[in-house]
């Protein structure tokens, strides 16, 4: 049973530029959430989708913005990178239900130069 | 608004010693909570959670937590810590109003060294 999976695994960038990240959710699972962890600290919520909707969006700028296709996979697109973009860009999966756990994928570790 | 404080950055402690990494938590209704723990490059691995009935809970790799209402802590706890244990250990939480979603609101994390 495969995890949640995410690519690439690294990504280097200039400022200016565009990114997208991309990642195929836990067998089973239809919510797919993004979390920015800026190196030395915890994760921060970006937004979730459920249904191919954005559900629920955290404190971030319009440059942030994402997609879910029909299979649940997900992508997280960054317009504009600014040097602060520079984290690990975590997916996690989960079932709709309030009580379960989110699964995580292992990450892209994206520098902006 | 919910929130995660982890007051300590770091924890020391020898192999076969006790283990408690601390978290308070600050949420509008009713909180889950849950810990993750994180290795060197890698994701987020789900430790254990709470929802509700017995205060203490019970997870993977020895790990338990107890959850104390009155002090909205939910500290970590392992009787017996192992070299293996050294990670990065993170405090989320949810808050159970539905209005609210089922985004998780992280600490700052801890950082364990397990000394042989």
């Amino acid at each position: 049973d495969a995890g949640v999976t995410q690519s690439p695994t690294h990504l280097i960038k200039t400022r200016g530029q565009q990114v997208t990240l991309r990642c195929s959710p836990k067998s089973g699972h239809d919510t797919v959430s993004w979390y920015q962890q800026a190196l030395g600290q915890g994760p921060q919520f970006i937004f979730q989708y459920y249904e191919e909707e954005e559900r629920q969006r955290g404190n971030f700028p319009d440059r942030f913005s994402g997609h879910q296709f029909p299979n649940y996979s997900s992508e997280l697109n960054v317009n504009a990178l600014l040097l602060g973009d520079s984290a690990l860009y975590l997916c996690a999966s989960n079932t709709p239900g309030m009580v379960d756990e989110q699964f995580f994928g292992p990450g892209t570790r994206l520098t902006v130069l | 608004a919910q929130s995660v404080a982890q007051p300590e950055d770091q924890v020391n402690v020898a192999e076969g010693n006790p283990l408690t990494v601390k978290c308070t938590y600050s949420v509008s209704g009713n909180p889950y909570l849950f810990w993750y723990v994180q290795y060197p490059n890698r994701g987020l691995q789900f430790l254990l959670k709470y929802i509700t009935g017995d205060n203490l809970v019970k997870g993977s790799y020895g790990f338990e937590a107890e959850f104390n209402k009155s002090q909205t802590s939910f500290h970590l706890k392992k009787p017996s810590a192992l070299v293996s244990d050294s990670a990065l250990y993170f405090c989320a939480v949810r808050d159970s109003f539905k209005a609210a979603g089922n985004k998780l609101t992280f600490g700052g994390g801890t950082r364990v060294l397990v000394k042989p």
